[in-house]
């Protein structure tokens, strides 16, 4: 069974504050992915990344960074949190190649920033 | 560039009865479809998927879905739905190349009547 777990699960950071959000998959997937959920707008694309040490900007990049510093991790960095930054988070991992394009999703991480 | 339209943000059934949930799509060339599902307080997990071929797809759970290129819908149905189903519904579209992100509809709440 594909796993991919993300911590904190929630979090309440303040403005301006830096935020980090961590993801670990135990897939050996190569792609991996951050979503944010806000009521409405379903899932959208923050960053992705398809090899360690690369990243690539997704739909709507701006305010956030990503990092991805092995196969298995990938962190969505806030440097600079904002109220509108106020959502949930979800990360997302993915085998390449094949015929298989399934994504498997972690549980989320509910950010409030106050 | 690709999206995705569910047009109905609310569904009400009762339990036993029929569901379908609808799903437009907009991309050029052949589409890979999903359906995720995500219940409170989860991740999203998938429920089926087209690859081009048989346009009737079975999913988990008694769900299934048609693809229709000519209309560019991806329709959920369920026979007769449970309480269980009580959840979101997204409905997703990637491209066939390799490294391609996936895109979310805005989802479909459905609630179960007893």
């Amino acid at each position: 069974e594909a796993a991919v777990t993300q911590s904190p699960r929630s979090k309440v950071a303040v403005t301006g504050g830096k935020v980090t959000l961590s993801c670990h998959q135990t897939n050996n997937h190569d792609y991996m992915y951050w979503y944010r959920q806000d009521t409405g707008h379903g899932l959208r694309l923050i960053h992705y990344s398809y090899v360690a040490d690369s990243t690539e900007k997704g739909d709507i990049p701006d305010g956030y960074k990503a990092s991805r510093p092995s196969q298995e991790n990938f962190s969505l960095i806030l440097e600079l949190a904002s109220l509108s930054q106020t959502a949930v988070y979800f990360c997302a991992s993915r085998d390449w190649g094949g015929s298989s394009y399934e994504q498997y999703f972690g549980p989320g991480t509910r950010l409030t920033v106050l | 560039a690709q999206s995705v339209t569910q047009p109905d943000a609310r569904v009400t059934v009762s339990e036993g009865a029929s569901l379908q949930l609808r799903c437009k799509y907009s991309y050029f060339g052949t589409p890979y479809l999903f359906w995720y599902v995500q219940y409170p307080r989860q991740g999203l997990q998938l429920l089926l998927k087209y690859y081009p071929g048989d346009p009737v797809v079975q999913g988990v759970n008694g769900f299934e879905a048609e693809f229709s290129k000519s209309n560019s819908s991806f329709h959920l149905r369920k026979a007769s739905v449970h309480w269980s189903d009580w959840a979101v519904y997204f409905c997703a579209v990637s491209s066939n190349y390799g490294n391609e992100k996936i895109t979310f509809g805005a989802g479909t709440k459905l609630t179960i009547k007893p």
